[in-house]
């Protein structure tokens, strides 16, 4: 299966603070997904993206579907405590599997 | 988003044994997976469940080991066959097409533990 190189691996920040991270594929994909892990339980989905360019925004998390359809990245806007978590992205293939990113851990200091 | 439920929710065996896990969605979904998490890891897709056909696995994974049923488009299981303490992960089901979208939804997961 694929796997896609997500970055940074982990973050540590100073709550009120913005947040990067991307995601890259050596593969196109139709559609990019942004998920938050918390401890015990099953990936919640954040964010959606269906087009390449797509700019898509959740509150304070925005994402974009990259123009080449190997990339995506989100950003979170004044980190809070509760943004804590793992990240992940997904990619769904052309064959329609979605395949996951390495994941990025968060925390927030406050 | 979808609805599912994921049966036991966690459980542990004793090696060379054999788990079934069922995934129960609350409405029809085109498509159903099954993921594996290792501790610490990311999901790894081990298969796509198929309704009425056999399931197709990735690479790494084969139907002696995983076998996986889907009978219907509400319900799929993923039987872990002649555990080993290397099967100890939390096994995920995932629906996504319902409402004719690619969006994908997860249950809340299996942990396994295997001694």
């Amino acid at each position: 299966g694929q796997q896609l190189n997500q970055s940074p691996q982990s973050m540590f920040i100073q709550e009120g603070e913005d947040v990067s991270m991307n995601c890259t594929s050596s593969s196109i994909f139709n559609t990019w997904l942004w998920y938050k892990q918390d401890p015990g339980e099953g990936p919640v989905l954040l964010i959606a993206l269906y087009k390449a360019g797509e700019l898509t925004s959740n509150g304070r998390l925005t994402a974009q579907f990259g123009i080449t359809r190997k990339d995506s990245f989100l950003n979170i806007s004044a980190s809070i405590p509760s943004d804590v978590g793992i990240y992940f992205c997904a990619g769904q293939s052309t064959g329609n599997q979605f395949y996951f990113g390495t994941g990025t851990s968060l925390t927030v200091i406050p | 988003s979808a609805v599912i439920s994921q049966k036991p929710s966690r459980d542990i065996c004793q090696r060379g044994t054999s788990l079934t896990i069922q995934c129960q969605v609350d409405s029809q979904v085109t498509m159903m997976f099954w993921y594996r998490q290792q501790p610490g890891q990311s999901l790894t897709l081990i298969a796509t469940a198929n309704q009425g056909s056999e399931a197709t696995y990735e690479s790494g994974f084969v139907i002696d080991k995983f076998p996986i049923s889907r009978p219907n488009l509400t319900f799929s299981t993923l039987t872990v066959s002649n555990m080993s303490p290397e099967d100890s992960s939390i096994y995920l089901c995932s629906v996504a097409g319902r409402g004719g979208t690619d969006t994908q939804y997860f249950g809340p997961g299996t942990r396994l533990t295997v001694l």
